[in-house]
């Protein structure tokens, strides 16, 4: 079975500052990782996805995560965080071969960005 | 083009009674998940809909939890009988073809709350 941990459950961060969200996962099998952003009342949207290939993917709005395979790890970075970027964070791995790919999710990341 | 639609957006019912939450995914879209999205639980899979291909039903809490997808097209889950702990955001998504790495929609979901 496959598995999301995000350390954190809440990040309060000040406006221009840099942030890391964290994401461990824990699989038998090879997964695809997502990290996907929910603003308040509103869906889930992808902020970035990987598949293959290099280890660092970009994203929407500014955001970069960095594959480590060996730490099971998918952490999410941004340089300079904006009160935009107030949300919260959802860490994600589908399956390779699952049909379907249903999204198994970690408990969510609360970034809170103040002034 | 019009994303994921889901309704109603609010849903207040008495426990016992059974309610139906409805949802329409982006033209085109072949795949559909419904997720629920609780404080006790986190964001879970429920089923998930291919094309004509059976349901991938392994996430249904109970066998009060029912869906169908009509046509291909819009989805109904029914929860009969509710019970407070069904009180939670019910979320929606699809995507172009029900495969790992492709990018679920999210709908911006259903809030049920069971009395």
């Amino acid at each position: 079975a496959q598995s999301v941990t995000q350390l954190d459950s809440q990040v309060p961060v000040f406006e221009e500052a840099p942030v890391e969200l964290r994401c461990n996962y824990s699989s038998s099998v090879s997964v695809y990782l997502f990290w996907y952003v929910q603003y308040p009342n509103q869906g889930l949207q992808l902020l970035l996805k990987y598949l293959s290939g290099s280890t660092l993917v970009k994203g929407i709005n500014g955001f970069e995560a960095e594959f480590n395979k060996s730490q099971t790890s998918f952490h999410l970075r941004k340089p300079s965080v904006h009160i935009s970027d107030t949300a919260e964070y959802f860490c994600a791995v589908s399956r390779f071969y699952n049909q379907g790919g249903k999204l198994i999710f970690g408990q969510g990341t609360e970034l809170s960005v103040k002034p | 083009g019009a994303g994921v639609s889901q309704s109603p957006s609010n849903k207040v019912t008495e426990k016992g009674k059974d309610v139906e939450l409805r949802c329409d995914p982006i033209s085109g879209h072949t795949a559909l998940y419904w997720y629920r999205q609780s404080l006790g639980q986190g964001l879970e899979f429920l089923i998930y809909f291919q094309g004509n291909s059976a349901p991938d039903k392994s996430g249904l809490p109970s066998d009060r939890f029912s869906a169908e997808r009509t046509g291909g097209s819009v989805s109904t889950l029914t929860i009969q009988r509710t019970q407070q702990e069904d009180s939670a955001v019910y979320l929606c998504a699809s995507s172009l073809a029900g495969t790992p790495n492709n990018e679920q929609f999210f709908g911006p979901g259903t809030r049920l709350t069971v009395l």
